[in-house]
């Protein structure tokens, strides 16, 4: 069964400050996808990234980047000289390949909540 | 600019009484999804729609139906809301289903009081 953990809560971080943002995930499947999205407290949940398993490049996109290690299942997120618009929950989740229908759900992680403070 | 939409974005119903959220989009998907998110909890999936075909969760309650009338349009019909389905009501889009190719776009949610 497929499982995203994200062991923090909550973080608070002064603004320009670095931080980075835990994802640890289970699956047995060697095919799957992760994302990040993050919820701003307006509610709509944004996509950031999606990573297919057979690609363990790290991606930097501005001021965020991401981690991704099969060797740890890891997947983690790091905002560089955060800034207060980055307060929002952030999601990990996971999509396994389901070769019979193409189709599993998104499983998601419980969420860490970032607050940024001017 | 608008892509997923929903309406309304504050719904107030009475324990019992049948309500319908809508979701709308505008970007052409195959997919639409309704998921259900409690307060500091992970969104989860009730159901979702490969086009017309109708997807549900296994442990979604009876209680919550969709309908899909068209492409552009999905609705979540609660049939007697009780205190426990206080929450807020997401609607994601993906161009297709295929495993996680293709993210989903969210709508700003429903958030759905029970009194």
């Amino acid at each position: 069964a497929q499982k995203v953990t994200q062991a923090q809560t909550e973080i608070s971080v002064v603004e320009k400050e670095d931080v980075t943002l835990d994802c640890v995930y289970e699956t047995r499947d060697t095919t799957y996808y992760l994302f990040w999205y993050k919820q701003p407290p307006s509610g709509e949940l944004v996509f950031l990234i999606r990573r297919n398993s057979f690609d363990e490049q790290n991606e930097i996109s501005g001021r965020y980047s991401w981690n991704f290690q099969k060797s740890t299942s890891s997947f983690n997120f790091t905002i560089t000289a955060s800034q207060v618009v980055d307060s929002a929950v952030y999601f990990c989740a996971l999509s396994e390949v389901n070769p019979n229908s193409g189709n599993t759900p998104l499983v998601f992680g419980k969420g860490t909540r970032l607050s940024v403070i001017a | 600019d608008a892509m997923v939409i929903q309406n309304p974005r504050y719904q107030v119903t009475q324990f019992g009484k049948p309500v319908t959220l809508s979701c709308s989009q505008t970007l052409n998907h195959n997919v639409m999804y309704w998921y259900q998110q409690k307060s500091s909890q992970a969104p989860k999936l009730l159901f979702h729609y490969y086009d017309k075909d109708f997807n549900n969760e296994a442990d979604t309650p009876d209680n919550f139906q969709s309908r899909r009338p068209n492409t552009s349009f999905c609705f979540l019909d609660i049939r007697s809301p009780g205190l426990g389905d206080a929450a807020m009501y997401l609607c994601a889009t993906s161009r297709d289903r295929t495993g996680g190719r293709h993210e989903q776009y969210f709508g700003p949610g429903t958030r759905l009081t029970v009194t």
